[in-house]
């Protein structure tokens, strides 16, 4: 079946560092893959995504690569920032529908 | 446009008692959503709505029921509350194809004592 696995938090950053959260799925066939962030008391929001292999979706500053080779799509962002401080879900959709699968979060703190 | 909403915002219920949550979307959505969001879990698809009179089971359905007698409207149903049931739900909705943006509503937290 399909399956996302993201590393455990959370991770906590001072402001300005380099991010990384890791993302790697298990599924049939060519999924889409998203990033999802959660912010404190709200809903999930479409952070980026990726339709097919080699793509890179980015916004805000983050960004991640669909690789296929090692059924990756890595969050990434140069400098975060205090307000980037949130629960972070990697996604897919399997190619017969729009049913996301997600990962289990990943709880980002930025410190000042 | 409001989006997604849902309602109540929280609720808590004894074991045993019934209720149902409500989803509404003003973005003309085929697709609609139920999940369940628990803790080190991410979100479980309870069951899905591909139009208006369609439902389908998702991961988690048992001890839930839904129905979309409109387009924009997506009930899900507690019939016996049990508090393995207490948790964070999310509806959210979009167009429908594979790589289409969900869009979700801000939760329903449910407590079941």
């Amino acid at each position: 079946g399909n399956s996302v696995t993201q590393m455990e938090g959370p991770v906590t950053l001072s402001e300005e560092a380099f991010l990384t959260i890791n993302c790697t799925y298990t599924a049939t066939g060519y999924p889409s893959l998203f990033w999802y962030v959660q912010y404190p008391g709200e809903g999930l929001q479409l952070l980026l995504k990726a339709t097919k292999a080699d793509d890179k979706g980015s916004n805000k500053g983050f960004e991640a690569t669909y690789r296929k080779e090692t059924t990756s799509f890595h969050l990434e962002k140069g400098s975060v920032q205090v307000s980037d401080s949130a629960v972070y879900f990697c996604a897919l959709t399997r190619p017969a529908g729009n049913m996301l699968t997600f990962g289990g979060g990943t709880r980002l703190m930025v410190k000042p | 446009n409001a989006g997604v909403t849902q309602t109540p915002k929280f609720r808590v219920l004894k074991t045993g008692q019934s209720m149902t949550l409500l989803c509404a979307q003003d973005m003309n959505h085929e697709y609609m959503y139920w999940y369940r969001q628990d803790p080190g879990m991410g979100l479980r698809l309870i069951h899905y709505s591909v139009g208006e009179g369609t439902t389908a089971k998702g991961e988690v359905p048992d001890g839930y029921n839904v129905s979309r007698l409109k387009k924009q409207n997506f009930l899900l149903g507690l019939e016996s509350a049990a508090p393995s049931q207490t948790s964070v739900y999310f509806c959210a909705s979009s167009y429908g194809a594979q790589g289409n943006e969900q869009f979700f509503g801000p939760g329903t937290r449910l407590t079941v004592l």
